[in-house]
């Protein structure tokens, strides 16, 4: 099946930093959302990014979908974007189920 | 407006019970999913529904029985829980590829 990595694990990030988080997948997709599980466990859609750029506010994304990566860019971090970012990935034609990446916990200090 | 809702939001129950979790979207999409969280935060997909037709089963124990009486409803029911069923049950909606989901349901087996 279709591996799903993300890098770092874990980060953490004063207040107002700049970070990207990795996710890097092991065969083609046609599905690949971000989510942003904060501190009381809701699952909160961030970008739905097969391939190419998105940007909302502070944060963008962008997917390779040739080179099998999708980069989250978080630009001027506050503390309430700590959590854990998941990216997920899926195929049409694998009855479309996301299978989930390990997670990057972020932990932004005031 | 609601857009993936689920019921009961907590669950505590001993060994051996039977318990249910409802789940009800509002977007008028075809399919609905049931994910789990582990103690570990990895998010694995249990079962899926297409219009009421069971289309993922995804080698969970026969303990756990999907229900699907309509399209915009999906219950899952837990037959003699067991202390490793405790996790977060999360249940998601999809109209093409996008998933949306909802809030979870923490469960915890005493």
């Amino acid at each position: 099946g279709i591996q799903v990595e993300q890098s770092p694990p874990d980060l953490i990030l004063q207040e107002g930093a700049n970070s990207t988080l990795r996710c890097n997948f092991s065969d083609s997709v046609n599905n690949l959302q971000w989510f942003h599980q904060n501190p009381w466990g809701q699952l909160i859609n961030l970008f739905y990014i097969p391939s190419g750029t998105k940007q909302n506010g502070r944060l963008s994304a962008t997917t390779v979908a040739t080179e099998r990566y999708s980069l989250l860019y978080i630009s001027s971090s506050q503390t309430t974007d700590s959590g854990v970012y998941f990216c997920a990935v899926g195929r049409t034609s694998n009855t479309g189920k996301l299978i989930f990446g390990q997670g990057t916990t972020l932990q932004v200090k005031p | 407006d609601t857009a993936v809702s689920q019921t009961p939001k907590y669950l505590v129950t001993q060994m051996g019970n039977d318990k249910s979790i409802k789940c009800e979207q509002n977007l008028g999409h075809d399919t609905m999913y049931w994910y789990k969280q582990d103690s570990k935060k990895f998010l694995k997909i249990m079962f899926s529904y297409n219009n009421k037709e069971l289309i993922i089963n995804e080698t969970v124990p026969n303990r756990f029985s999907p229900k699907s009486p309509d399209k915009a409803h999906l219950n899952l029911h837990i037959n003699s829980l067991e202390l490793g069923d405790s996790a977060v049950y999360f249940c998601a909606s999809s109209q093409a590829n996008e998933q949306y989901f909802g809030p979870g349901t923490r469960l915890t087996v005493t």
